[in-house]
């Protein structure tokens, strides 16, 4: 039983296009949090949210509590911007649950 | 600041030998956590301690044990490797266990059991 989904699991995007991941999740949640792997391996919180929507550079999270759905969008993409995006979850401050993550390959 | 460190960043073990992954962080925070990753799953928590002197189980915590030394160190030990233990290991840490914070992680650590 996986409490959180992401949607496409791969996506490749030539440079410049508007990307949107999806997260869909199963449990009650305090925050919902978007995370960044590059390909070397490390991994950065991008985003922590609770409601509505934030705004860093050219990424855009969103969160629908209501329907338990978030997207991330990555506006006008970037070679760079290549990395496997992953979506988490925390129901209390102890418990995290992570989606298996979106691998996105930008196209120069 | 370095932030989480971890050691070592590679470790190739034979089945049955133990071995203890090093986790610091330089934040002053109070919660670490020791995550496993593997191909095709999401982040598994394995333990985390919300403070200095506490320990608690997470989702997959069978064949390990941890100790926090201090407020900055967080170690996961394999008493008797196996190779369902092969995988990459991230510690992390936030401020609070009370509440819901970003969590910082380190460069992860690949262990191969063989």
């Amino acid at each position: 039983k996986n409490e959180v989904e992401q949607s496409p699991q791969n996506l490749t995007a030539q440079e410049g296009e508007f990307i949107t991941i999806n997260c869909s999740y199963s449990v009650g949640i305090s925050a919902l949090h978007w995370l960044q792997q590059h390909p070397g391996g490390g991994i950065v919180s991008l985003f922590m949210l609770s409601s509505g929507k934030k705004k860093h550079g050219r990424l855009i999270a969103t969160i629908n509590i209501q329907e338990k759905h978030s997207s991330l969008h990555i506006t006008a993409s970037h070679p760079r911007d290549s990395a496997v995006y992953i979506c988490a979850v925390s129901p209390t401050g102890n418990q995290f649950y992570f989606g298996t993550g979106t691998s996105l390959t930008v196209i120069p | 600041n370095a932030g989480v460190t971890q050691t070592p960043k590679f470790q190739v073990l034979k089945t049955g030998q133990s071995m203890t992954l090093q986790c610091a962080q330089d934040m002053n925070h109070n919660s670490m956590y020791w995550y496993r990753q593997d191909p095709g799953m999401g982040l598994r928590l394995i333990y985390y301690s919300a403070s200095e002197g506490t320990t608690d189980k997470g989702e997959v915590p069978n064949g390990y044990n941890v100790s926090r030394l201090n407020k900055r160190e967080f170690s996961l030990r394999l008493e008797s490797a196996a190779p369902s233990q092969t995988s990459v290991y991230f510690c992390a840490s936030s401020g609070l266990a009370t509440r819901i914070e970003t969590q910082y992680f380190g460069p992860g650590t690949r262990l191969l059991v063989l």
